[in-house]
């Protein structure tokens, strides 16, 4: 069975730009988490969505924005690119909106912004 | 203070030794916790859930010390391939969002 998929796996964008990042749940997983990790820090959560609606929203700018499809798979952008936002991008699955049970994590989107 | 606080090592133990890590954390009201693995470079994986009562899986034991807001994870017999980044994890359900510590560094030694 496939796990989380994440695509790309590594970007490299400059200052300014602006970058698409997509997750496909586990199979029959509904809900889609994002989360940002920085290097030497643990992963700060972004996003929570679940049947297609944004269900929990983490302490990032508005240049960050995420969808969830009707296949259940999700987009993370991110405009105006800074330095800082350079991290790997982590992409959870669950059944459910709940995160009781624990998440299971995409191998992730390692972005560098130059 | 940090939502989840935990001691960023490096623990530098030998082959076999009985090593613990200790987190805290600051919501009362949290209801579910964690352990996280995290190879160098890689993702999280999920290595267990803890519970009040404590649970034990193989060579690894976790706790929960709600009086203290504290959790723990003790391994056993730690083996070469135990080497990695330990996170903690609590889960927010108001914010339906897992807040992480900033890991704690194990490297077991020959």
């Amino acid at each position: 069975d496939a796990g989380v998929t994440q695509s790309p796996t590594h970007l490299i964008k400059t200052r300014g730009q602006q970058v698409t990042l997509r997750c496909s749940p586990i199979s029959g997983h509904k809900s889609v988490s994002w989360y940002q990790q920085v290097l030497g820090q643990g992963p700060q959560f972004i996003f929570q969505y679940y049947e297609k609606e944004e269900r929990g929203r983490g302490n990032f700018p508005d240049r960050f924005s995420a969808r969830q499809f009707p296949n259940y798979s999700s987009e993370l952008n991110v405009n105006a690119l800074l330095l800082g936002d350079s991290a790997l991008y982590l992409c959870a699955s669950s059944q459910l909106s709940g995160g009781g049970y624990g998440y299971t994590f995409g191998s992730g989107t390692r972005l560098t912004v130059v | 203070r940090k939502e989840v606080e935990q001691d960023p090592g490096p623990f530098n133990v030998p082959e076999g030794a009985t090593v613990a890590f200790n987190c805290t954390y600051s919501n009362s009201a949290s209801q579910s916790f964690f352990w996280y693995r995290q190879d160098c470079r890689k993702e999280p994986k999920l290595l267990m859930s803890v519970y009040s009562s404590g649970n034990e899986d193989g060579r690894f034991t976790a706790q929960l010390n709600r009086a203290s807001q504290y959790i723990s994870l003790l391994i056993r017999d730690s083996k070469l391939s135990d080497s990695a980044t330990y996170l903690c994890a609590v889960y927010d359900t108001g914010r339906r969002a897992l807040t992480f510590g900033s890991g704690t560094r194990l490297q077991v030694q020959p």
